[in-house]
Protein backbone atom coordinates (compact mmCIF):
# COMPACT_ATOMS: atom_id res chain seq x y z
CA UNK A 1 0.00 0.00 0.00
CA UNK A 2 1.45 2.98 -0.83
CA UNK A 3 2.07 5.30 1.95
CA UNK A 4 3.08 9.45 2.33
CA UNK A 5 3.69 10.68 5.70
CA UNK A 6 4.46 14.50 5.45
CA UNK A 7 6.50 16.37 8.93
CA UNK A 8 8.33 19.08 9.62
CA UNK A 9 5.40 21.86 9.93
CA UNK A 10 4.99 24.22 12.49
CA UNK A 11 4.56 27.55 13.76
CA UNK A 12 7.14 30.09 11.89
CA UNK A 13 7.99 33.75 12.08
CA UNK A 14 7.71 35.84 8.76
CA UNK A 15 11.13 35.23 7.24
CA UNK A 16 12.31 32.59 8.63
CA UNK A 17 12.93 28.94 7.13
CA UNK A 18 11.24 26.09 7.40
CA UNK A 19 11.83 22.37 5.91
CA UNK A 20 9.02 19.87 5.37
CA UNK A 21 10.23 15.91 4.91
CA UNK A 22 7.98 13.48 3.28
CA UNK A 23 8.40 9.64 3.91
CA UNK A 24 7.44 7.35 1.05
CA UNK A 25 6.77 3.30 1.92
CA UNK A 26 4.69 0.86 -0.51
CA UNK A 27 6.32 1.97 -4.04
CA UNK A 28 9.59 2.09 -5.89
CA UNK A 29 10.01 5.59 -5.04
CA UNK A 30 12.92 6.47 -7.37
CA UNK A 31 10.28 5.51 -10.50
CA UNK A 32 7.92 8.71 -9.86
CA UNK A 33 7.98 12.29 -10.05
CA UNK A 34 7.21 14.05 -6.44
CA UNK A 35 5.32 16.96 -5.99
CA UNK A 36 4.12 18.93 -3.51
CA UNK A 37 0.21 20.99 -3.40
CA UNK A 38 -0.52 23.25 -0.53
CA UNK A 39 -3.92 24.34 0.67
CA UNK A 40 -4.39 27.63 2.37
CA UNK A 41 -7.45 27.03 5.28
CA UNK A 42 -10.69 27.29 3.37
CA UNK A 43 -9.43 27.59 0.34
CA UNK A 44 -8.37 25.79 -3.03
CA UNK A 45 -5.72 23.52 -4.09
CA UNK A 46 -2.43 25.00 -5.13
CA UNK A 47 0.71 23.25 -6.70
CA UNK A 48 3.66 24.22 -5.41
CA UNK A 49 6.99 22.41 -6.47
CA UNK A 50 7.39 19.23 -8.60
CA UNK A 51 10.72 16.76 -9.05
CA UNK A 52 11.20 14.40 -11.50
CA UNK A 53 12.70 10.75 -10.52
CA UNK A 54 16.54 11.45 -11.22
CA UNK A 55 16.05 14.87 -9.35
CA UNK A 56 17.40 16.03 -13.16
CA UNK A 57 14.72 18.32 -13.73
CA UNK A 58 12.20 20.52 -11.39
CA UNK A 59 9.32 22.82 -11.18
CA UNK A 60 8.10 25.90 -9.11
CA UNK A 61 5.07 28.11 -8.61
CA UNK A 62 5.67 31.16 -9.13
CA UNK A 63 4.55 32.71 -5.38
CA UNK A 64 7.57 30.25 -4.55
CA UNK A 65 10.01 30.61 -6.99
CA UNK A 66 13.42 32.21 -5.72
CA UNK A 67 12.61 31.20 -2.11
CA UNK A 68 11.81 27.41 -1.95
CA UNK A 69 13.72 24.32 -2.96
CA UNK A 70 12.60 20.91 -3.57
CA UNK A 71 14.68 17.68 -3.24
CA UNK A 72 14.94 13.99 -2.70
CA UNK A 73 16.65 11.22 -1.74
CA UNK A 74 15.72 8.27 -3.53
CA UNK A 75 17.52 6.26 -1.26
CA UNK A 76 15.85 7.09 1.84
CA UNK A 77 12.52 7.17 -0.04
CA UNK A 78 12.05 11.17 1.26
CA UNK A 79 11.08 14.03 -0.59
CA UNK A 80 11.86 17.52 0.71
CA UNK A 81 10.98 21.24 0.85
CA UNK A 82 13.22 23.68 1.57
CA UNK A 83 10.98 27.06 2.38
CA UNK A 84 12.59 30.15 2.93
CA UNK A 85 11.76 33.89 3.68
CA UNK A 86 8.52 32.27 5.03
CA UNK A 87 5.35 34.69 4.24
CA UNK A 88 2.07 34.80 5.60
CA UNK A 89 0.61 33.85 2.72
CA UNK A 90 2.35 30.85 2.35
CA UNK A 91 0.24 29.53 5.67
CA UNK A 92 -1.26 26.16 4.44
CA UNK A 93 -1.72 22.39 4.82
CA UNK A 94 0.98 21.29 2.56
CA UNK A 95 0.68 17.88 1.02
CA UNK A 96 3.18 15.50 -0.64
CA UNK A 97 1.70 14.10 -3.62
CA UNK A 98 2.74 11.14 -6.08
CA UNK A 99 3.35 11.61 -9.62
CA UNK A 100 2.18 8.87 -12.20
CA UNK A 101 5.42 8.88 -14.05
CA UNK A 102 9.07 10.24 -14.04
CA UNK A 103 8.44 13.56 -15.56
CA UNK A 104 7.48 16.62 -13.43
CA UNK A 105 4.97 17.59 -16.40
CA UNK A 106 3.11 14.90 -16.18
CA UNK A 107 1.66 15.73 -13.04
CA UNK A 108 -1.56 13.87 -12.03
CA UNK A 109 -1.42 13.21 -8.60
CA UNK A 110 -2.25 9.99 -7.84
CA UNK A 111 -1.76 9.19 -4.21
CA UNK A 112 -1.56 12.22 -1.65
CA UNK A 113 -0.18 12.22 2.17
CA UNK A 114 -2.24 13.83 4.85
CA UNK A 115 -0.75 16.62 5.23
CA UNK A 116 1.33 18.99 7.66
CA UNK A 117 0.46 22.54 8.71
CA UNK A 118 2.75 25.55 8.25
CA UNK A 119 1.40 28.70 9.96
CA UNK A 120 3.66 31.54 9.65
CA UNK A 121 3.00 34.50 11.77
CA UNK A 122 4.60 36.72 14.29
CA UNK B 1 -0.38 30.63 -16.20
CA UNK B 2 -3.77 28.28 -17.69
CA UNK B 3 -6.82 29.62 -15.67
CA UNK B 4 -9.43 26.92 -14.79
CA UNK B 5 -12.50 28.16 -14.50
CA UNK B 6 -15.12 25.49 -12.63
CA UNK B 7 -18.67 25.90 -12.21
CA UNK B 8 -20.66 25.86 -10.54
CA UNK B 9 -19.25 27.02 -7.13
CA UNK B 10 -21.47 25.23 -4.88
CA UNK B 11 -23.93 22.71 -5.82
CA UNK B 12 -27.28 21.13 -3.71
CA UNK B 13 -28.38 17.72 -5.46
CA UNK B 14 -30.54 14.99 -3.87
CA UNK B 15 -29.39 11.19 -3.77
CA UNK B 16 -29.93 9.73 -6.91
CA UNK B 17 -29.77 12.60 -9.27
CA UNK B 18 -27.27 12.84 -12.26
CA UNK B 19 -24.50 15.41 -11.29
CA UNK B 20 -22.38 17.69 -13.52
CA UNK B 21 -19.91 20.04 -13.14
CA UNK B 22 -17.91 21.59 -15.69
CA UNK B 23 -14.47 23.20 -16.30
CA UNK B 24 -13.27 25.12 -18.94
CA UNK B 25 -9.25 26.42 -19.66
CA UNK B 26 -7.97 29.42 -21.07
CA UNK B 27 -6.57 27.82 -23.52
CA UNK B 28 -6.36 24.40 -25.02
CA UNK B 29 -4.74 21.63 -22.93
CA UNK B 30 -5.88 18.94 -25.07
CA UNK B 31 -6.26 16.14 -22.61
CA UNK B 32 -4.36 16.95 -19.78
CA UNK B 33 -7.17 17.55 -17.70
CA UNK B 34 -7.61 15.55 -13.81
CA UNK B 35 -10.74 15.10 -11.03
CA UNK B 36 -9.99 15.13 -7.63
CA UNK B 37 -12.62 14.48 -4.76
CA UNK B 38 -11.88 16.21 -1.43
CA UNK B 39 -13.73 14.89 1.50
CA UNK B 40 -13.71 17.69 4.73
CA UNK B 41 -10.71 17.00 6.48
CA UNK B 42 -9.11 14.44 3.77
CA UNK B 43 -6.66 14.69 1.68
CA UNK B 44 -7.80 14.98 -1.93
CA UNK B 45 -8.59 12.05 -3.94
CA UNK B 46 -8.19 11.35 -7.81
CA UNK B 47 -10.96 10.32 -9.59
CA UNK B 48 -10.76 10.85 -13.47
CA UNK B 49 -7.36 11.41 -15.13
CA UNK B 50 -6.48 12.63 -18.57
CA UNK B 51 -10.08 13.79 -19.12
CA UNK B 52 -12.02 10.51 -19.02
CA UNK B 53 -9.65 7.61 -17.70
CA UNK B 54 -11.36 6.77 -14.44
CA UNK B 55 -8.75 5.67 -12.04
CA UNK B 56 -8.86 2.05 -10.47
CA UNK B 57 -10.87 1.10 -7.63
CA UNK B 58 -13.05 4.52 -8.42
CA UNK B 59 -16.76 3.96 -8.46
CA UNK B 60 -18.01 3.07 -12.04
CA UNK B 61 -21.23 6.24 -11.59
CA UNK B 62 -18.09 8.99 -11.90
CA UNK B 63 -17.11 9.83 -15.51
CA UNK B 64 -15.46 12.46 -17.39
CA UNK B 65 -15.12 14.27 -20.88
CA UNK B 66 -13.95 16.64 -23.32
CA UNK B 67 -11.21 18.22 -24.80
CA UNK B 68 -9.44 21.43 -25.40
CA UNK B 69 -11.12 24.00 -23.13
CA UNK B 70 -14.29 22.38 -22.05
CA UNK B 71 -14.69 19.77 -19.89
CA UNK B 72 -17.33 17.68 -17.97
CA UNK B 73 -17.17 15.34 -15.10
CA UNK B 74 -20.54 13.63 -14.11
CA UNK B 75 -22.02 11.18 -11.32
CA UNK B 76 -24.20 9.13 -12.64
CA UNK B 77 -26.62 8.97 -9.85
CA UNK B 78 -25.37 10.64 -6.54
CA UNK B 79 -24.64 8.44 -3.76
CA UNK B 80 -24.41 10.10 0.42
CA UNK B 81 -20.54 9.25 0.14
CA UNK B 82 -20.12 11.50 -2.63
CA UNK B 83 -20.72 15.10 -0.28
CA UNK B 84 -17.24 16.31 -0.86
CA UNK B 85 -15.65 19.49 -2.90
CA UNK B 86 -14.46 18.43 -6.61
CA UNK B 87 -11.82 20.00 -8.25
CA UNK B 88 -10.42 20.18 -11.65
CA UNK B 89 -6.36 20.28 -12.53
CA UNK B 90 -4.76 20.60 -15.72
CA UNK B 91 -0.88 20.08 -16.21
CA UNK B 92 -0.69 20.93 -20.05
CA UNK B 93 1.98 23.69 -18.78
CA UNK B 94 2.70 24.25 -14.60
CA UNK B 95 -0.23 22.66 -12.83
CA UNK B 96 -3.44 24.85 -11.86
CA UNK B 97 -6.30 23.44 -10.41
CA UNK B 98 -9.90 24.83 -10.59
CA UNK B 99 -11.47 26.65 -7.54
CA UNK B 100 -13.71 23.72 -6.40
CA UNK B 101 -17.27 22.59 -6.80
CA UNK B 102 -18.55 22.18 -3.22
CA UNK B 103 -21.64 19.32 -3.44
CA UNK B 104 -23.99 18.92 -0.99
CA UNK B 105 -26.95 16.16 -0.63
CA UNK B 106 -30.46 18.47 -0.64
Amino acid sequence: EVQLVESGGGLVQPGRSLRLSCAASGFTFDDYAMHWVRQAPGKGLEWVSGISWNSGSTGYADSVKGRFTISRDNAKNSLYLQMNSLRAEDTALYYCAKAGARIVPAATFHRWGQGTLVTVSS
Amino acid sequence: DIQMTQSPSSLSASVGDRVTITCQASQDISNYLNWYQQKPGKAPKLLIYDASNLETGVPSRFSGSGSGTDFTFTISSLQPEDIATYYCQQYDNLPTFGQGTRLEIK
